[in-house]
């Protein structure tokens, strides 16, 4: 099974629609973080967390939230989806003792029309 | 100025070739370098550290200059499965991950 792993894989929404994307980890770090990619621009942090009570902004978080429900969970909420949110999403996690070496999720493919 | 920036590629050789990517970044205080690994619609996957003495990984061998703010990777004899994006990444102050917007390679037979 998959260290991380993130749901849905895919998803296309309309345009003002709430939508949750969810991260679980079986890898026991405490670090964990959501990215988006778009062609041309790189991954790009969106939130991080490095424990369960610790939320931080990342470069873009204007458009998003997020809840980190336990140690294994991070979720990344768009509250209002809007077309150019649309992109690949990753979620990280690293070990405290080790934060710079990250292991990445499957990633989801957002549309929103 | 984007604070990692890579050759834009993409790179198209002949197998067993061998093929050198270019990184710069801008902060000076950046504490830590690598190289990810990306394959078309996956995750990236950590290919090696950068270390200022050099190091070496098989077929891989990056290099770090921090007087020039400048970071290699050299990939030899190239393989058809050696075809990905690379992603040039550096740590900041906070220990937060910036990545390079990758460069593509193509591997052809």
């Amino acid at each position: 099974d998959a260290d991380v792993t993130q749901t849905p894989r895919n998803r296309i929404t309309k345009t003002g629609k709430r939508i949750m994307l969810e991260c679980s980890q079986t890898k026991g770090h405490d670090r964990m973080y959501w990215y988006r990619q778009d062609p041309g621009l790189g991954l790009r942090l969106i939130y991080y967390s490095f424990d369960v009570k610790d939320i931080n902004k990342g470069e873009i978080s204007d458009g998003y939230s997020v809840s980190r429900q336990a140690q294994a969970k991070f979720s990344l909420s768009l509250e209002s989806a809007i077309p150019n949110q649309t992109a690949l999403y990753f979620c990280a996690t690293s070990a405290t003792t080790s934060g710079e070496t990250q292991y990445f999720g499957p990633g989801t493919r957002l549309l929103v029309l | 100025r984007k604070e990692v920036e890579q050759d834009p590629g993409p790179f198209n050789v002949p197998e067993g070739a061998t093929v050198a990517f270019n990184c710069t970044y801008s902060n000076s205080a950046s504490q830590s370098f690598f190289w990810y690994r990306q394959d078309c619609r996956k995750e990236p996957k950590l290919l090696m550290s950068v270390y200022s003495s050099g190091n070496e990984d098989g077929r891989f061998t990056a290099q770090l200059n921090r007087a020039s703010q400048y970071i290699s990777l050299l990939i030899r004899d190239s393989k058809l499965s050696d075809s990905a994006t690379y992603l040039c990444v550096v740590t900041n102050q906070g220990g937060k991950l910036i990545f390079g917007q990758g460069t593509e390679l193509s591997v052809k037979p």
